[in-house]
Order: C-alpha cells, then structure tokens, then sequence
C-alpha cells in the first residue's frame, strides 16, 4: 500500500544552520507531496508542496523536490531561525485523486536554538 | 474568518463513557476528515466524507462512529470510550477535486480516557 517514511528526530540545530529532513515514499499511481508544519499548541498547515515529478515546492525559503526516481520529497531549508522550531509532516495524497484524504509520515520535530 | 472549528478542545473521560467532538468549518468545503494523532505514529484517518451524505472509513474506525450532519459540520462518537482513545483529534476538510489538494485542521482536541 501507499506510506511514508520519515527521518526520526528530534533534530536539533542552531540557528542559521542548514537544514534537511528526509522523506521518502511508497506508492501507486501519481501522487501529489506534501509538506505540514505543526506549532506547539496548533493544527497542522500545509507548508509547501508538488504535484508532478520534478516540481519543486518552495515557501517561507523552505523548499522540497518531487524525485520520482528516488521517490523521495526531502524538505531543506538554508537558514533556520529559532522560530522554525515545530513538528514537520510528510504526507502523499490519494494518487486516484478520488478523495483529498492524505497519508502522512510519522512526523519529524525540529528544534532551533540561538 | 475561523476556518475550521473544533469542540471540546480538552476532555477527560472515564473508561466506558461516551462522548462527540464536533466539527465546523465555514469555507464551504466538501469534504471533511477526522484524523488521530499518537506519538511516533503520525497522523492516522479515522473517518472521512467526501460529500454531504456519505462517510467512509479510514484506517482506524474502530471505535468510533461519525455523522455528516450537513455540509459544514461533520461530528466524531465515541460510544463506549476506551484508554486506547487517549488521543489528540483533528478535523479537517478540503475541497475536493480543486486545484491544490490541501486539507485545513482544526486546532485538535486532546481526549484522555482513565
């Protein structure tokens, strides 16, 4: 069936470092990629994401490319600031596209410190 | 503009009591979710309704029941509630079959069953 795998964490970095978190996936079809992002206290929101091979997606100088030959999605980020810190989710949508119910990852938590 | 609105957004239960977590979102979507959130497992989908009328399972439904009571509200029963609940909960709903795929959360609610 269709998954996710993600890189465990926590992964701790100081600020202006760079950063990557790995994603790979699993899956039938043609999936839309996805990148959420989860602040303590809140909901999960979409931070980025690719809907074909080679599409890259990029937002809040993050950015991640759909690999469809190593099926992977890894999101990088040049510089982190302390306000990065949150739990990053890797999910694949329904390839059928019947539905938007999306399969995630495990999460991956970042911590940032100055 | 709220989005999506969830209910309680703390419980405490005893083994055995039953409870409903509403769910509203106002952004005219049709398809809503309930997904449950557990440490080193991610988010996992519970139940989901692609349109007013129908529900579906996801991959843990046991022990739960859902109702789509209309387009804006879509509901998540716990019958007979059991310490294996003890769970965060997120609804979230997308417009199925736009153009980006992407699913709103509420901000959780955190259940403890005793």
């Amino acid at each position: 069936g269709n998954s996710v795998t993600q890189m465990e964490g926590p992964v701790t970095l100081s600020e202006e470092a760079f950063l990557t978190i790995n994603c790979t996936y699993t899956a039938t079809g043609y999936p839309s990629l996805f990148w959420y992002v989860q602040y303590p206290g809140e909901g999960l929101q979409l931070l980025l994401k690719a809907t074909k091979a080679d599409d890259k997606g990029s937002n809040k100088g993050f950015e991640a490319t759909y690999r469809k030959e190593t099926t992977s999605f890894h999101l990088e980020k040049g510089s982190v600031q302390v306000s990065d810190s949150a739990v990053y989710f890797c999910a694949l949508s329904d390839p059928g596209r019947v539905t938007d119910k999306l399969i995630f990852g495990t999460g991956t938590r970042l911590q940032v410190f100055p | 503009n709220a989005g999506v609105t969830q209910t309680p957004k703390f419980q405490v239960l005893k083994t055995g009591q039953s409870m409903t977590l509403q769910c509203a979102q106002d952004m005219n979507h049709n398809s809503m979710y309930w997904y449950r959130q557990d440490p080193g497992m991610g988010l996992r989908l519970i139940y989901y309704s692609a349109s007013e009328g129908t529900t579906d399972k996801g991959e843990v439904p046991n022990g739960y029941n859902v109702s789509r009571l209309n387009k804006r509200e879509f509901s998540l029963r716990l019958e007979s509630a059991a310490p294996s609940q003890t769970s965060v909960y997120f609804c979230a709903s997308s417009n199925t079959g736009g153009v980006t795929g992407e699913l709103f959360f509420g901000e959780g609610s955190r259940l403890t069953v005793l």
